[in-house]
């Protein structure tokens, strides 16, 4: 069974700064999917980036990245920019290639102070 | 609409009675998925649809959950003689391919 933990339950950030979120990870399997989720207090889970797991590079959108370390499991999300709209819970997810069933951690609640 | 809605926003409810919580998926998703998040928690699979198939049922919590999907399209969620621990956010969510695409869920107060 896989599962995903994220040690940081709340984390703040400074607007304008970075932040870094962690994602470990546990898995027997080579083929696999990770995601970041992100759930602002509308309860609306928007899916923030992807990352193929046969796909060495690391996944970016606008000012979304991630860095991927396969051997390591590890999956962490860093935020540029921060923005007051980031505030949020952040739950990372992993799925088996041709598997059905995300597995989630526990999320982490990012904070961005004015 | 263009995304996964589920109604009712919220839900309260007695001790003991019956609850169904409903999901519409995107157009065209063959695949529809509920999960479970409770207060502090991530988010727990439930069970899932994929077209025509029998559903994968394994993480219903107990015979009091079910679920529907009709037609292939909606689906219902009931949960008959509720307790206080299924006070939860329920979120739906669908999809065609790898990713899932959720809805804003239904927060279930039992009181």
């Amino acid at each position: 069974a896989q599962t995903v933990t994220q040690s940081q339950p709340e984390m703040s950030v400074q607007e304008a700064e970075t932040v870094t979120l962690s994602c470990t990870y546990d898995t027997s399997e080579n083929n696999y999917y990770l995601f970041w989720y992100k759930q602002p207090p509308s309860r609306q889970m928007i899916l923030v980036i992807r990352q193929e797991a046969y796909k060495q590079q690391n996944a970016t959108e606008n000012r979304f990245s991630v860095n991927f370390q396969k051997a390591a499991k590890s999956f962490s999300l860093k935020i540029s920019d921060s923005q007051l709209g980031d505030t949020a819970m952040y739950f990372c997810a992993f799925i088996g290639a041709g598997s059905y069933q995300l597995t989630f951690g526990k999320g982490t609640k990012l904070s961005v102070i004015p | 609409g263009a995304g996964v809605s589920q109604s009712p926003s919220n839900k309260v409810t007695e001790k003991g009675k019956d609850v169904e919580l409903r999901c519409d998926p995107i157009s065209g998703h063959t695949a529809l998925y509920w999960y479970r998040q409770s207060l502090g928690q991530g988010l727990e699979f439930l069970i899932y649809f994929q077209g025509n198939s029998a559903p994968d049922k394994s993480g219903l919590p107990s015979d009091r959950f079910s679920a529907e999907r009709t037609g292939g399209s909606v689906s219902t969620l009931t949960i008959q003689r509720t307790q206080q621990e299924d006070s939860a956010v329920y979120l739906c969510a669908s999809s065609s391919a790898v990713e899932q695409f959720f809805g804003p869920g239904t927060r279930l107060t039992v009181l």
